[in-house]
């Protein structure tokens, strides 16, 4: 059974619109991030969450917000959607501070803008 | 200021031969390295990690990797690749302050 859970799978969105994609794990890690994977950039790091409070932010428009609604939770909203953004995002979990840690990722949203 | 570059974007082996995919580190303090796997259509796993020790670390499914610090690298090895070993492999360096930085990726196509 997948640990890390990722709805939707795919996604078709039009340009201007916002669109939520979901994760949920349930590995009991502490912290969680996202990633962002496209044609142009094979893995770009986004955010990341720790104990529900945001550790990192590497994006630099604020139409991406994570949300995080329990600790197992670390949705992202994304508004005024554009072309652009059409990408695969990640979705992934770790216990305490990355050094020593194994990152366990989920499968994926694939968004295309249209 | 600290990377990892993985030269060959793509690599071709024959089935049954043997593989190294290339990584090259540059950072001042002690690395801890990992190599992540993506099969199509798949998130990510990780294959092996180095944090210190022998140089040599066992992965799975037959991978290992070598850890040279005097070569700043840490390339990843298979005796003997299976169709299945096709993937986009990452290296990835995570730093004192606990960021990663990933290579760029190494897509690896095996010939029957």
């Amino acid at each position: 059974d997948p640990k890390i859970i990722q709805k939707p799978k795919y996604l078709v969105a039009v340009t201007g619109s916002e669109k939520i994609l979901i994760c949920e794990q349930y590995l009991g890690h502490n912290a969680m991030y996202w990633y962002r994977q496209s044609a142009k950039k094979p893995l770009e790091f986004m955010f990341s969450y720790s104990y529900q409070k945001l550790m990192d932010n590497q994006t630099a428009s604020s139409r991406f917000q994570p949300q995080s609604s329990k600790k197992n939770h670390l949705d992202l909203q994304i508004t005024a959607l554009k072309p652009d953004d059409s990408a695969t995002y990640f979705c992934a979990s770790s216990q305490e501070g990355l050094s020593q840690n194994t990152l366990y990722f989920g499968a994926g949203t694939r968004l295309s803008v249209l | 200021a600290q990377s990892v570059t993985q030269p060959d974007a793509r690599v071709t082996v024959s089935e049954g031969a043997s593989l190294q995919l290339r990584c090259k580190y540059s950072y001042s303090g002690t690395p801890y390295l990992f190599w992540y796997v993506q099969y199509p259509r798949q998130g990510l796993q990780l294959l092996l990690k180095y944090y210190s020790g022998d140089p040599v670390v066992q992965g799975v499914n037959g991978f290992e990797a070598e850890f040279s610090k005097s070569n700043s690298s840490f390339h990843l090895r298979k005796a003997s690749v299976h169709w299945s070993d096709s993937a986009v492999y990452f290296c990835v360096l995570s730093d004192s302050n606990y960021q990663l930085i990933w290579g760029s990726g190494t897509k690896l196509i095996i010939k029957p």
